[in-house]
Order: structure tokens, then sequence, then C-alpha cells
């Protein structure tokens, strides 16, 4: 099975910053790789998909980039809205999906 | 606009079964294919089962594998999760997604299953 080594776990970070994750794959992926963000009690939201496409509606502050098995996540200028947690998912090995461990975003 | 809305969930005995629904809306159900993603309390996203768009092809996580039944009515834009033989390590919110080319791109709010004596 793939598994997906995301980092840091958490952070700290104040608005106007810009954050970056990290999310390796224990195999070859390709850039078959989604970014979530998920706030407590809410549902996850799809930001990236295909490791740097932006999905419609999300603001163009979100990022990502990589293939192969090294992928970061950017955000940049960091909003008071953007305080949640965010996973990666890969689908290289569909049918099943794998998701990161998470990295939990808070303020300074 | 897309509308997951899950139902279904509650407290249950270990041991004992539950059927979740999700209610799909906003755009042709029969042309996707679903997951049953679940988060336990505090964790991470676990994938559990996936239903391809026309009930052809369905797919499991080891740890729910021959417990869980995905299906799909159609004619009704309903998904469900059949859970039989519930432990205490299936308690989480379970999330219903649309599956889009190859990506989730839409979720329910979840419905939260505990299981406890």
């Amino acid at each position: 099975d793939i598994q997906m080594t995301q980092s840091p776990s958490s952070l700290s970070a104040s608005v106007g910053d810009t954050v970056t994750i990290t999310c390796q794959a224990s195999q070859d992926i390709s850039n078959y790789l989604n970014w979530f963000q998920q706030k407590p009690g809410k549902a996850p939201k799809l930001l990236i998909y295909d490791a740097s496409n932006l999905q419609p509606g999300v603001p163009s502050r979100f990022s990502g980039s990589g293939s192969g098995t090294d992928f970061t996540f950017t955000i940049n200028s960091l909003q008071p809205e953007d305080f949640a947690t965010y996973y990666c998912q890969q689908y290289d090995h569909l049918p099943a999906l794998t998701f990161g461990g998470g990295t939990k975003v808070e303020i300074k | 606009q897309v509308q997951l809305v899950e139902s279904g969930g509650g407290v249950v005995q270990p041991g004992r079964s539950l059927r979740l629904s999700c209610a799909a809306s906003g755009f042709t159900f029969s042309n996707n294919g679903m997951h049953w993603v679940r988060q336990a309390p505090g964790k991470g996203l676990e994938w559990v089962a996936v239903i391809w768009y026309d009930g052809g092809q369905k797919y499991y996580a080891d740890s729910v594998k021959g417990r869980f039944t995905i299906s799909r009515d159609n004619s009704n834009n309903m998904l469900y999760l059949q859970m039989n033989s519930l432990r205490d390590e299936d308690t989480a919110v379970y999330y219903c997604a649309r599956i889009y080319g190859t990506r989730p791109d839409y979720w329910g709010q979840g419905t939260l299953v505990t299981v406890s004596s």
C-alpha cells in the first residue's frame, strides 16, 4: 500500500505569512495528488487537484506543485479564514484513496 | 448546485447494524462514482468504500471488507452504506463524496456513527 507522509503535523503562522506543507509518497504516484482543507465540524473541501490545478472557486493564494514522490502545498498571504487542517490525498492506486495525516495550521 | 446530505447515523451497540444514506441533488447522479470516507473523533480521514457510477464495481478498505456494503439507487439519487458487525473502531463521522474525473470534489456534511455499549 502507498503511504503518504505529510509534514509538519502542525504549524503556527500569522496573517500575511506564507505557509508551506509537504507530502511524500512511499512510491511514485506521478501527479495523482489532491489537497483538501477541513475546518472543525465541516466536510473536507477540495482545493488542488492533479498536484497543481486549482479547483474552480478556490482563491489563487493556494497553490500546489510536485510530481513523483514529493509534493508541496503553499498558501501565500495567509488569511484568517485559512486557519484549518490540510490533507493531501493520493489516487494513483485507485479505486482506494489514501490520505496524509494532516497539517493543522494555527494562529501564532 | 451539487448537494450531498448524509443521514442514518446514531448510537449503536457493538455487533449491531446500521444503514447510512446519502441523498444527492444538483447533478446527474447516475453519471458519477461515489465514495464513503470516515473520520474518527480527532483523527484523520480514512477511505471506506467506492462504487462505480452504475453500481457495477465496488471496492472496500480492508478494515471494513466483509462487514460493510456500498450500494446505490440511481432512480432515486441515493447512495447507501450498510454497516454490519459494527465495532468500537467504526465510530466516526461518515462522509459521502462525489467523484469527478478521479477526484472527490463535493462532500456531504457527514453523519456521526457511535458504536458503544
